[in-house]
C-alpha cells in the first residue's frame, strides 16, 4: 500500500523563479493538504484541496497556488520565489470526513539562492 | 482559532530512562489531538491520536499520551527510551473533519547512551 509520495525530493531555484511541487496521496484518500516547514519550525498550513477545490487556506500570499486532479493527486505552485520560501514542503493526505489523521510524505526540500 | 504550545524545545534523556514531552493547546471548541515524530530528512509519522473516548491513548513504539481537558494538555510519555527514539516530536490539534491541523514548534528528543 503506497503511502504519500512527493516529487522532487530536492530542488534549487533562484529568486523570482517559479516552482511546481507534486504529490500523490495515499491510496483511498481524497483530501490533500500542503504545509511549509521552515528550518527549526513546525509545519505551517498552506491550503487544502478536496474534490478539486481549495477548501481552506492558511495565511500565505497568492503567490502560493495549487491544484487537485481527478485522481486526487495535487500540485503546489509558488511564483516569484523569495529567499524566505526556502523550506521543506510537506504534502499530507486524508479522508475528507471525521477526525482521520493526516498521512505525510517525506517532503520536497526547496532551496532558493 | 486554535494553537499549540510545546513547552520544551529540547529534551536530553539517558537511554532506558522515562521521558515526558509536554504539550498544551488552546481552542474554543472540541478538538482532536495528535503527536507526530519526524526523523532527519523525513516527513512526519503519526505516533498516536486522541479523537474521543479514553483519555489515555497508546501509540506506536511504546509511546502513550494522556488527554487532560481541564488543563488543556496532551503530554507524551514513554517509560523507557531507546537511542532510536532520537527525533523531533510535534504535537498537533485539529477541529476534525476537513479542518486544518495546527502544529507546535516541536521538541527535539536527544537520547544519550
Amino acid at each position: 500500500d503506497a503511502g504519500v509520495t512527493q516529487s522532487p525530493t530536492h530542488l534549487i531555484k533562484t529568486r523570482g523563479q517559479q516552482v511546481t511541487l507534486r504529490c500523490s496521496p495515499k491510496s483511498g484518500h481524497d483530501t490533500v493538504s500542503w504545509y511549509q516547514q521552515a528550518l527549526g519550525q513546525g509545519p505551517q498550513f498552506i491550503f487544502q484541496y478536496y474534490e478539486e477545490e481549495e477548501r481552506q487556506r492558511g495565511n500565505f500570499p497568492d503567490r502560493f497556488s495549487g491544484h487537485q486532479f481527478p485522481n486526487y493527486s495535487s500540485e503546489l505552485n509558488v511564483n516569484a520565489l523569495l529567499l524566505g520560501d526556502s523550506a521543506l514542503y510537506l504534502c499530507a493526505s486524508s479522508l475528507g470526513t471525521g477526525g482521520e489523521p493526516q498521512h505525510f510524505g517525506d517532503g520536497t526540500r526547496l532551496s532558493i539562492l | 482559532a486554535q494553537s499549540v504550545t510545546q513547552l520544551d524545545s529540547q529534551v536530553p534523556v539517558f537511554e532506558e530512562a522515562p521521558v515526558e514531552l509536554r504539550c498544551n493547546y488552546s481552542s474554543s471548541v472540541s478538538v482532536y489531538l495528535f503527536w507526530y515524530v519526524q526523523y532527519p530528512n523525513q516527513g512526519l509519522q503519526l505516533l498516536l491520536k486522541y479523537l474521543s473516548g479514553s483519555t489515555l491513548v497508546k501509540g506506536i513504539n511504546g509511546f502513550e499520551a494522556e488527554f487532560n481537558k481541564s488543563q488543556t494538555s496532551f503530554h507524551l510519555r514513554k517509560p523507557s527510551v531507546h537511542i532510536s527514539d532520537t527525533a523531533e516530536y510535534f504535537c498537533a490539534v485539529s477541529r476534525g473533519g476537513y479542518q486544518k491541523v495546527t502544529f507546535g514548534i516541536g521538541t527535539k528528543l536527544q537520547v544519550i547512551p
